[in-house]
């Protein structure tokens, strides 16, 4: 396996279940992300990680709890989810904290397709 | 607050040459990415600028002008297989590298 692998690639759940999306990657980042993305809105930023540490929570709902056991896995747990949470998640990597420059590009997994009923 | 503009969907022709704009008004402007997403697929990167001017690669160009607050895309000699969504992100430096993303120009290309 190379790159960010993320699982499941689809799911589907309804509200009162308790799900978790797994993503890993392979390439030795130090920085792991957790971003929504919504059809026709702007990738939104969720949860940042560096070195195992959250560094950066945006101002997203406890119904989502992220989890980041080393600096290769994240995990982001679901429960009593809402039908508007319905989206792609994807989960990034990246070098070091942040991509301030051309160095920390962020390599993005294929995403978790959701679907709350 | 921070926006990103880019058009939201785009049509040309298979050899043609076709530009996708951004704009963009944000605080502490450290550099912008373009990104390219095929449907059901990740995004995967395509280029960085953070000065200005014009950097080539390829098919693909990306010009940057901090000043105006504006950059492009340039994609010559389209073929079938861009058809994908074109994502535009700026680096917010004193918000801790964050990224911000447009919402992304759908381009279609036809024979």
């Amino acid at each position: 396996e190379t790159g960010v692998t993320q699982t499941p690639r689809h799911l589907v759940m309804g509200m009162t279940n308790k799900k978790s999306l797994k993503c890993e990657q392979h390439l030795g980042h130090n920085a792991m992300y957790w971003y929504k993305q919504s059809a026709k809105k702007p990738l939104e930023l969720m949860f940042v990680y560096n070195f195992k540490e959250q560094t950066e929570n945006n101002s997203v709902p406890s119904r989502f709890s992220p989890e980041c056991p080393n600096s290769s896995h994240l995990f982001l747990h679901l429960h009593t989810l809402q039908p508007e949470d319905s989206a792609l998640y994807l989960c990034a990597s990246s070098q070091g904290p942040g991509p301030s420059s051309g160095a920390n590009v962020l390599t993005f997994g294929a995403g978790s397709r959701l679907t709350v009923l | 607050g921070q926006n990103i503009d880019q058009p939201t969907e785009m049509t040309a022709t298979e050899g043609a040459i076709v530009q996708i704009n951004c704009t963009y008004q944000t605080s502490g402007f450290n550099g912008l990415f373009w990104y390219q997403q095929h449907a059901g697929e990740a995004p995967t990167f395509l280029s960085y600028n953070v000065l200005d001017g014009l950097e080539e690669k390829g098919r693909f160009s990306s010009f940057l002008s901090r000043s105006k607050g504006y950059s492009y895309l340039l994609l010559k000699e389209l073929q079938m297989k861009d058809s994908a969504s074109y994502l535009c992100a700026v680096v917010i430096y004193n918000q801790g590298g964050k990224l911000i993303f447009g919402q992304g120009t759908e381009l279609s290309v036809k024979p």
